[in-house]
C-alpha cells in the first residue's frame, strides 16, 4: 500500500531557531498533503494543505510566514516552522490521500519540542 | 456547519466485545473512516464506509447509517494491544477530513 516517510520523527530545538519536517510519498505521487497538529489528549487539527506546484491553503488562524510549506515535488513536502516558540511543541502529523483504497496515509508524525 | 460526537473514553475487558459509537451532523458528506491511534503515533487506517451497512474486516467491523448520522466500531476478541484512541472522521462535500476527538479504550486483563 501507500507509504508516506516522515522525518525527523523526534526533534528538540531551541526557541528562535527554524526546524524542517520532510514528508515524502514512497511508492506513489502524492499531489496533495495535509498538515496537521496534534496536542496532547486532543484530536487532529489541520493546519494547511500543499498542492504540488502551488500555494499551500492555511487554515484560519494559522500564520503563513511561520508555518513555512513546500511542496517542490509529486513526492515531496515539507514543513518548516520557523522561530519556534515553547508552545509550538506539539505532534506534527503529514497526510496524503490513498486513492486506491479511498484512504488517508499518514506519515509516522513528528514529536518537536521547543526548549 | 459540522459536528462529530464520540465518547471520550470507554473500558473493556480483554476477549470481549466494545461498540465505539460516532454520530455526526454535517451538510455534505462523502464517507466515514475510522483511525486507530496508539499514544506518540501517527493514526493508522482501519475502515472506511460511505454507503449504508456493515462492513467487516477481521475482529474489526464499522457500521453507517446515513440517514440517522451514525456509525460505529465494533471490535471482537480484544486484545491488549487495542488499548488505543480510536478516530472517528467525516469526509465533507469538499473532500476535507473532519475530526472527532477520539475514543480512548483501555482494555483490562
Amino acid at each position: 500500500g501507500a507509504v508516506v516517510s516522515q522525518h525527523p520523527s523526534r526533534v528538540i530545538c531551541k526557541s528562535g531557531t527554524s526546524v524542517k519536517i520532510e514528508c515524502r510519498s514512497l511508492d506513489f505521487q502524492a499531489t496533495t498533503m495535509f498538515w496537521y497538529r496534534q496536542f496532547p489528549k486532543q484530536s487532529l487539527m489541520l493546519m494547511a494543505t500543499s498542492n504540488e506546484g502551488s500555494k499551500a491553503t492555511y487554515e484560519q488562524g494559522v500564520e503563513k510566514d511561520k508555518f513555512l510549506i513546500n511542496h517542490a515535488s509529486l513526492t515531496l513536502s515539507t514543513l518548516t516552522v520557523t522561530s519556534a516558540h515553547p508552545e509550538d511543541s506539539s505532534f506534527y502529523i503529514c497526510s496524503a490521500p490513498d486513492r486506491g483504497r479511498g484512504g488517508y496515509t499518514f506519515g509516522s508524525g513528528t514529536r518537536l519540542t521547543v526548549v | 456547519g459540522q459536528n462529530i460526537d464520540q465518547p471520550t473514553e470507554m473500558t473493556a475487558t480483554e476477549g470481549a466485545i466494545v461498540q465505539i459509537n460516532c454520530t455526526y451532523q454535517t451538510s455534505g458528506f462523502n464517507g466515514l473512516f475510522w483511525y486507530q491511534q496508539h499514544a506518540g503515533e501517527a493514526p493508522t487506517f482501519l475502515s472506511y464506509n460511505v454507503l449504508d451497512g456493515l462492513e467487516e474486516k477481521g475482529r474489526f467491523s464499522s457500521f453507517l447509517s446515513r440517514s440517522k448520522g451514525y456509525s460505529y466500531l465494533l471490535l471482537k476478541e480484544l486484545q491488549m494491544k487495542d488499548s488505543a484512541s480510536y478516530l472517528c472522521a467525516l469526509m465533507d462535500s469538499n473532500y476535507q477530513l473532519i475530526w472527532g476527538a477520539g475514543t480512548k479504550l483501555i482494555i483490562k486483563p
